[in-house]
Formats: structure tokens, C-alpha cells, sequence
């Protein structure tokens, strides 16, 4: 149990163009999910926190209108990148938690995003 | 703030051990560990929720020193498929927030 999906794994865009990137919790219900941006060798990075039905939480130096995140309902988050720009390829992971009191968060597989 | 993760890197020959460490300069209220493999999310290991709590699973074990606000993850006669890199994570006050350390890249050889 407890499977969270992307969609897409990896996308291909060019430059000035927006990307929606899908987070899905398939067997359970996500009170809250989390998106992270990876850059090569380097740690996971929050970019925001969204709960259903409300605004996401971003984190600081994130840019709420560049990186728009929509939590509609308790399977469903999208991360919406407008305008991508190189600098913004990366591996997008989002993750999610459920009503367990063990707080594990469950890793969805990842988005590359390129930009060219 | 970021957990700092020790060693940065290491290097194993199958069979040997390791030990990754993990220490936040707040106070620890959970530690979580996670390994990911290159080009895939992180996979969940273990939760340590108390402190002085030590957990296992095969021969992947983890301690968590809460008056010491430190956890580490103890790998034993390691194998092939442990390599990759492994990542402590913490949580905030309010719990909703989980917080990753610069990763640990373990590279096991035959």
C-alpha cells in the first residue's frame, strides 16, 4: 500500500513554455504532499507544502509564481513550472503523507525535466 | 536547517561494514532514513520516533541519541545493492515538514 505516481517521468520542453507535473496518492489519501526539486549529487530541496484545498506553503527563494501548485483534491497535487528556463531542469519528486502517526512520507518516482 | 550527514562519501568492499551519521544542531523529535539509487526517488528505510530507539531490518540497523540530537544508520556485511545514497531526514516541531541532510554516497564493490 501506500503508492504515490507521477506523471510524467521525464519531459522534454523548450525554453518560455509551462510544464504541469501530476502527483497522484493511489491506495490512500494525502493530507498534505510535498514537492522537492534534486539538482545532480545533491540532497533533496523542499519547494512547497499544499494541503487540499488550500494555498501551498513555499519555501523561501522559491517563486510562487513561477512554480504553481494546486492541491485539488485529497489524490491529486499538480506542480505547474511556467516560463521553464534551463536552470530549471532538474528531478522534480513530490511525496505525500496520509493519517499514519508515523509521519513516513512516500516518495512518488520522480519527474526529469529538461529544458532546452 | 539542514541535518549534517558524515561521511560524505564512502567506499565499501562487499561485506564489509559502514556507518553513516546524522546530527541536527535543534532538537530531534524524529529521524527518518531514506536511500535512493541514481535516477530514482528516495526509498523509505526506517523511522526512529524516541529517543535511545534503535531499529533493523536485515542487516540495516539505526540508533537515535535524542540527548545527543544525532541518529545513525549502521550497514553490516554490506552488499551490492546497498549502494546508492542515503539521506537523513528530520522533522520540524510541527511535524509537516521533513528537512534532508547533504546525503551520504555509499558505493559498494565486489
Amino acid at each position: 500500500g501506500a503508492v504515490v505516481s507521477q506523471h510524467p517521468s521525464w519531459v522534454i520542453c523548450k525554453s518560455g513554455t509551462s510544464v504541469k507535473i501530476e502527483c497522484r496518492s493511489l491506495d490512500f489519501q494525502a493530507t498534505t504532499m510535498f514537492w522537492y526539486r534534486q539538482f545532480p549529487k545533491q540532497s533533496l530541496m523542499l519547494m512547497a507544502t499544499s494541503n487540499e484545498g488550500s494555498k501551498a506553503t513555499y519555501e523561501q527563494g522559491v517563486e510562487k509564481d513561477k512554480f504553481l501548485i494546486n492541491h485539488a483534491s485529497l489524490t491529486l497535487s499538480t506542480l505547474t513550472v511556467t516560463s521553464a528556463h534551463p536552470e530549471d531542469s532538474s528531478f522534480y519528486i513530490c511525496s505525500a503523507t496520509g493519517t499514519s502517526s508515523t509521519y513516513e512520507q512516500y516518495f512518488g518516482p520522480g519527474t526529469r525535466l529538461t529544458v532546452t | 536547517q539542514q541535518p549534517v550527514q558524515s561521511p560524505q562519501a564512502v567506499i565499501l568492499r562487499e561485506g564489509e561494514d559502514a556507518v553513516i551519521n546524522c546530527s541536527s544542531s535543534k532538537a530531534l523529535y524524529s529521524v527518518h532514513w531514506y536511500r535512493q539509487k541514481h535516477g530514482e526517488a528516495p526509498v523509505f528505510l526506517m523511522i526512529l520516533l524516541k529517543g535511545g530507539e534503535q531499529k533493523g531490518h536485515d542487516k540495516i540497523s539505526a540508533s537515535f541519541n535524542e540527548k545527543k540530537q544525532q541518529s545513525s544508520l549502521y550497514l553490516t556485511a554490506s552488499q551490492l545493492s546497498y549502494s546508492g545514497t542515503y539521506f537523513c531526514g528530520i522533522f520540524n516541531n510541527a511535524g509537516n515538514m521533513l528537512t534532508f541532510g547533504g546525503g551520504t554516497r555509499l558505493m559498494v564493490k565486489p
